[in-house]
């Protein structure tokens, strides 16, 4: 089965350090791959996502992330933390059945992100 | 470019009683996806429209339905709420022109009491 695991609930990080949030996906072929952010009581905002081609992609805010197949994973970094980068982040894969969009995304857990000054 | 759109912001129901959710995609999206935010379970799928058609839902009773409308826009009913339907329900869209990416609105906080 499709699934997504984000190990790290809470991470606490000072602010301008760098980031590196961990998601590992289970998944038969090439994934779509994405991650959002939300803030308290808000809505999804879409970071960056991965498809095909290159495995380091670019997102907003300054976010990357980078696609390992050979380790199942689609980790997000972000060189120096911001104290409005607090907020929740999800990892999400789009589920197939072969090779049909089914149009849902499982999401991991999320990860809730705190900044220190 | 306007976002995803959904109103209202917040609703607060009775047990029992039916709730309606509203939701408006961005121009040249032709699909709407349906998701639960509950407390402790996260983020769950129940539903998929696109041009018109139910694609998909997830696993959810009955009671959870919708529709779309010719111009796109997605309504979610709940009928019969419960306690423990209580939660954050997005909206996202997509398909046409954005692909296989889901853009999420706001967001519609249904209290049932």
């Amino acid at each position: 089965a499709q699934s997504v695991t984000q190990p790290d609930i809470h991470i606490t990080v000072s602010e301008g350090a760098s980031l590196e949030l961990r998601c590992n996906y289970s998944y038969g072929a090439t994934p779509y791959l994405f991650w959002y952010v939300q803030s308290p009581g808000q809505g999804l905002q879409l970071l960056l996502k991965y498809f095909s081609g290159d495995t380091l992609v670019q997102g907003i805010k300054g976010f990357e992330a980078e696609f390992k197949r050979s380790q199942s994973s689609f980790n997000l970094r972000k060189p120096s933390v911001h104290w409005s980068d607090a907020a929740e982040y999800f990892c999400a894969v789009g589920a197939r059945l072969g090779s049909s969009n089914t149009g849902k995304l499982i999401f991991g857990q999320g990860t809730t992100l705190q900044v220190k000054p | 470019e306007a976002g995803v759109t959904q109103s209202p912001t917040h609703l607060i129901k009775t047990r029992g009683q039916q709730a309606t959710l509203r939701c408006s995609p961005i121009s040249g999206h032709t699909s709407v996806y349906w998701y639960q935010q509950a407390l402790g379970l996260g983020l769950q799928f129940l539903l998929w429209y696109d041009e018109g058609e139910e694609r998909n839902r997830g696993n959810f009773p009955p009671r959870f339905s919708g529709r779309q409308f010719p111009n796109y826009s997605s309504e979610l009913n709940v009928n019969a709420l419960e306690l423990e339907d209580s939660a954050l329900y997005l909206c996202a869209c997509g398909g046409l022109f954005g692909g296989d990416t889901q853009y999420f609105g706001p967001g519609t906080r249904l209290t049932v009491l």
